[in-house]
């Protein structure tokens, strides 16, 4: 069964100061991986994806994959109020849907 | 990316009625999938909506409670039959165009 590990949080973090999320996730050949916000009362909102190891930056995002450790994050810089929010991670193997993580809650203190 | 258009946004449901729930899609795409949100908790895959077959159940979901159509490459509709107040959760649609994308959910309550 495919599993998306993340912590659910409170993460608190203050506003200007880099916000950190992680994710492990279980299955090997997964391909593709996700990050997406989600504002209470909202959908899920694609914010960056990443399909090779590395880092991708976007703005202030910058997205970090390790296949071989099965480590997936998202970094944050110069955090927003705006920014609070739940942040979902997602993985796909191939042409069925994602498998989600249960999320991990980002408060960013003014 | 895909602009999602989902309807109803929210509703209440007596115990033992339907519900059926409309996705439409910008533009055309193979893929359509329908997650479940119950409250406080992470998106769960109902099915896969697949255009001229039948839907692909994940474990835990059958058709006779989750009947969904597929008429074409942009309409998709997910039927949620014979309530229970269990069945209160927020649906939400989604397309496959290059990366998933989200319609802005069903929210429904059953009474």
């Amino acid at each position: 069964q495919k599993e998306v590990e993340q912590n659910s949080g409170p993460l608190s973090v203050p506003e200007g100061a880099i916000a950190s999320l992680n994710c492990t996730y279980s299955d090997r050949v997964s391909q593709s991986f996700f990050w997406y916000r989600q504002y209470s009362g909202k959908s899920p909102e694609l914010i960056m994806s990443i399909y090779s190891n590395g880092d991708k930056e976007d703005g202030r995002f910058t997205a970090q994959l390790n296949k071989a450790s099965q480590y997936v994050s998202l970094l944050i810089r110069d955090s927003q109020p705006s920014d609070s929010a739940t942040y979902l991670c997602a993985f796909s193997g191939g042409a069925d849907g994602l498998t989600f993580g249960k999320g991990t809650h980002l408060i960013i203190q003014p | 990316s895909a602009v999602i258009s989902q309807k109803p946004s929210r509703d209440i449901c007596q115990r033992g009625t339907s519900l059926t729930i409309q996705c439409q899609v910008d533009s055309q795409v193979t893929m359509m999938f329908w997650y479940r949100q119950q409250p406080g908790q992470s998106l769960t895959l109902i099915a896969t909506a697949n255009q001229g077959s039948e839907a692909t159940y994940e474990s835990g979901f059958v058709i006779d409670k989750f009947p969904i159509s597929r008429p074409n490459l942009t309409f998709s509709t997910l039927t949620v039959s014979n309530m229970s107040p269990e069945d209160s959760s927020i649906y939400l649609c989604s397309a496959a165009a290059g990366e998933l994308f989200f319609g802005e959910g069903s929210r429904l309550t059953v009474l």
